[in-house]
């Protein structure tokens, strides 16, 4: 069965500490992998798309790595800001646009 | 347009009535996408829609659910006699095809009551 497990559920740090978000997949055959933001009551907001053969992408203070052999991604998040607040969701995208979503990690960033 | 548009934003209706909800995909984007989330959970794929391919029904919880997309771009999703377990946040997403990462609308809340 694909799944998509995200670890921790929740996450709250002191503003301007550097953290990582955990997503793991049980099939490794994604085609690609996506990570989006949702605010509260809002819709979700695409961050980052890692290609199967692309080990990392970056944006700003956003890294996310991709390891498909261990079925593994994780994001980076440098110099945690309070703006940063919201759920991260990462999506394993297969053939046939199948995508899983993770059930996501809740961060909060303390001022 | 610039991104994907969805209509009503909030939508609430009383039990046994039919609701129907409205997504702009982004101009060019040949696949589109019904998810549903209930509140604190995650996402549910509901349908999928491919060019002009028959689409991916697997996900519609019963058949009391069903989509359309006309003439390839919007796409409206129709719920009939709806249910209490129905209320939840209707997202719509839009993509270039396989190999290119999703857009999401901001949803449509929708709460039966």
């Amino acid at each position: 069965k694909q799944e998509v497990t995200q670890i921790p559920a929740a996450l709250s740090v002191p503003e301007g500490e550097n953290l990582v978000l955990n997503c793991s997949f049980t099939d490794s055959a994604i085609y690609n992998l996506q990570w989006f933001r949702q605010d509260p009551g809002k819709g979700l907001t695409s961050l980052l798309l890692i290609q199967s053969s692309q080990r990392e992408q970056t944006s700003g203070r956003l890294n996310a790595s991709l390891d498909k052999s261990s079925g593994r991604s994780t994001l980076y998040i440098a110099a945690s800001q309070p703006g940063d607040s919201a759920t991260y969701l990462c999506a394993a995208v297969y053939g046939g646009f199948k995508t899983i979503f993770g059930a996501g990690t809740r961060l909060f960033v303390k001022a | 347009g610039a991104g994907v548009s969805q209509s009503p934003s909030n939508k609430v209706t009383e039990k046994g009535k039919d609701v129907e909800l409205r997504c702009d995909p982004i101009s060019g984007h040949t696949a589109l996408y019904w998810y549903r989330q209930s509140l604190g959970q995650g996402l549910e794929f509901l349908i999928y829609f491919q060019g002009n391919s028959a689409p991916d029904k697997s996900g519609l919880p019963s058949d009391r659910f069903s989509a359309e997309r006309t003439g390839g771009s919007v796409s409206t999703l129709t719920i009939q006699r709806t249910q209490q377990e129905d209320s939840a946040v209707y997202l719509c997403a839009s993509s270039f095809g396989q190999g290119y990462g999703y857009t999401f609308g901001s949803g449509t809340r929708l709460t039966v009551v």
